[in-house]
């Protein structure tokens, strides 16, 4: 268990539709990451929190955005729906960001189905 | 940019036996960091190991080690006396410092014989 958790673990919804997922980081972690991971694109980052700032982003869509809140949760909203979208969805949390040396550690993810 | 290349999409190795999987990595920075993650069919990742551009000697955790190369760009993990419970994909990164984000290679399926 790498003390980062993720809700809900699994989500089927349509397209067009908008969806929520959380994240906590283990404690102590002020980073957030997101990654997507899918069957043709494999695992990308999408975006990176610290202390409830946006710190780096990667290939987000502009239907994605994301958020860090002062109790250092995260979540991902994922609007707009598309059947590409269907993917395992991973938040990682690291104790610091920037230079040095520094494991990302990964919850379970949240596999969602657009269908 | 950072690339990393795994080219073993899939290995079958008896149980008890060493495995090493390959990865070769791609980058004009200087202070980088290399990782491994394991993802068991269950889907979670795990980190396993890490080793950091400027450490002069390989990293070691438990029955994992890498096998760190660098003028080669070469960072292969060595697992020592395989078990069932190793069976799953194989992940190899790297994260340049300074920058956020973690770039994944494609991975290797590794499948162990009893």
């Amino acid at each position: 268990d790498s003390g980062v958790t993720q809700t809900p673990k699994h989500l089927i919804t349509a397209t067009g539709q908008r969806v929520t997922l959380r994240c906590s980081p283990r404690s102590g972690d002020l980073s957030v990451y997101w990654y997507q991971q899918s069957l043709d694109q494999g695992l990308q980052f999408l975006i990176q929190y610290y202390n409830g700032e946006e710190r780096a982003k990667g290939n987000i869509l502009e239907r994605f955005s994301a958020q860090q809140f002062p109790d250092l949760h995260s979540e991902l909203n994922l609007s707009s729906l598309e059947l590409g979208d269907s993917a395992l969805y991973f938040c990682a949390s690291s104790v610091a960001w920037g230079s040095g040396e520094y494991e990302q550690y990964f919850g379970p993810g949240t596999r969602l189905t657009v269908t | 940019a950072q690339k990393i290349t795994q080219t073993q999409p899939g290995m079958f190795v008896q149980e008890k036996e060493a495995v090493t999987l390959d990865c070769t990595y791609d980058t004009s920075d200087q202070s980088y960091g290399l990782f491994w993650y394991k993802q068991p069919s269950s889907g979670e990742m795990i980190f396993l190991i890490y080793q950091g551009s400027y450490d002069e000697q390989n990293a070691t955790e438990g029955r994992y080690s890498l096998n760190f190369q660098k003028a080669r760009k070469s960072a292969n993990l060595v697992i020592s006396a395989s078990q069932l419970g190793d069976s799953a994909m194989y992940f190899c990164a790297m994260r340049a410092f300074g920058n956020e984000k973690l770039t994944f290679g494609t991975g290797t399926r590794l499948t162990i014989i009893p």
